[in-house]
C-alpha cells in the first residue's frame, strides 16, 4: 500500500479563491481524519469520518470549510472562499478503528496570498 | 475547555542520555492519551496510547505514564539516539474531541 496520499503537496492561491484538498486513505481503514497545523495554534483536528460518515466536525473553524467523503477511498476538504489566515499545512490521516495505528499523509502546504 | 500543555518547547541532549518529556492537561475527564512523533515535513507517527484506566505503556525504549488525577503524562526515552530527533506531541481524547499539545522539539546531539 502506498500509504495515505494527499494532493496537491503545495498550493498557492489568491484570497477569495476556492481551494480543494484531496486525500486517499489506506484501503481498509474505516476512519479518516483532517488536521490543520500552524505555528500559532499547533495541530488541530478539523473533522473525522467513520465509514464515510462525518462523526465530529466541531473543529471546522468556519462555514467556509467543508469536508466530504463520498466513498471509502476518497475525501476532500474544501475552503471557499479562502483567506490568508487559512495558510497552514493540512494533514489527512486514516486508521483502522478510532485508536488503531494512524497513518498520516505527507500534508498539503496551503498558502493564501 | 480542555487545554494541553507541553514543556519544554525545545530540548537538546547528548546522545545516550535518558530524557523525559512532559504533557499536562486541565480536565482529567479523558478517555485516553496518545504520544506522537512528527518528523520535519511529515505527518505524525503514533508512538503510544494509554487508556484512562492505565498507568503506563511501554514500547522499546519508550515508556509513557499517565496520572489522570493530576492531569499529567510523561514520555520517557531511554538511551537517546540522534534518530530520536523530532517533535513529540501528546493528545488527549475526551470521548468526543481530540486536543493536542503544541509539542516538544527534541534534538539529540551525536
Amino acid at each position: 500500500d502506498a500509504g495515505v496520499i494527499q494532493s496537491p503537496r503545495h498550493e498557492v492561491t489568491e484570497m477569495g479563491q476556492e481551494v480543494t484538498l484531496r486525500c486517499k486513505p489506506i484501503s481498509g481503514h474505516d476512519y479518516l481524519f483532517w488536521y490543520r497545523q500552524t505555528m500559532m495554534r499547533g495541530l488541530e483536528l478539523l473533522i473525522y469520518f467513520n465509514n464515510n460518515v462525518p462523526i465530529d466536525d466541531s473543529g471546522m473553524p468556519e462555514d467556509r470549510f467543508s469536508a466530504k467523503m463520498p466513498n471509502a477511498s476518497f475525501s476532500t476538504l474544501k475552503i471557499q472562499p479562502s483567506e490568508p489566515r487559512d495558510s497552514a499545512v493540512y494533514f489527512c490521516a486514516s486508521s483502522l478503528g478510532l485508536f488503531g495505528g494512524y497513518t498520516f499523509g505527507s500534508g498539503t502546504r496551503l498558502t493564501v496570498v | 475547555k480542555q487545554e494541553v500543555t507541553q514543556i519544554p518547547a525545545a530540548l537538546s541532549v547528548p546522545e545516550g542520555e535518558n530524557l523525559v518529556l512532559n504533557c499536562s492537561f486541565t480536565d482529567s475527564a479523558i478517555y485516553n492519551l496518545q504520544w506522537f512523533r512528527q518528523d520535519p515535513g511529515k505527518g505524525l507517527t503514533s508512538l503510544l496510547l494509554i487508556q484512562s484506566s492505565q498507568r503506563e505503556q511501554t514500547s522499546g525504549r519508550l515508556n509513557a505514564s499517565l496520572d489522570k488525577s493530576s492531569g499529567r503524562s510523561t514520555l520517557y526515552i531511554a538511551a537517546s539516539q540522534p534518530g530520536d530527533s523530532a517533535t513529540y506531541l501528546c493528545a488527549v481524547y475526551t470521548g468526543n474531541q481530540f486536543y493536542f499539545g503544541t509539542g516538544t522539539s527534541l534534538t539529540v546531539i551525536p
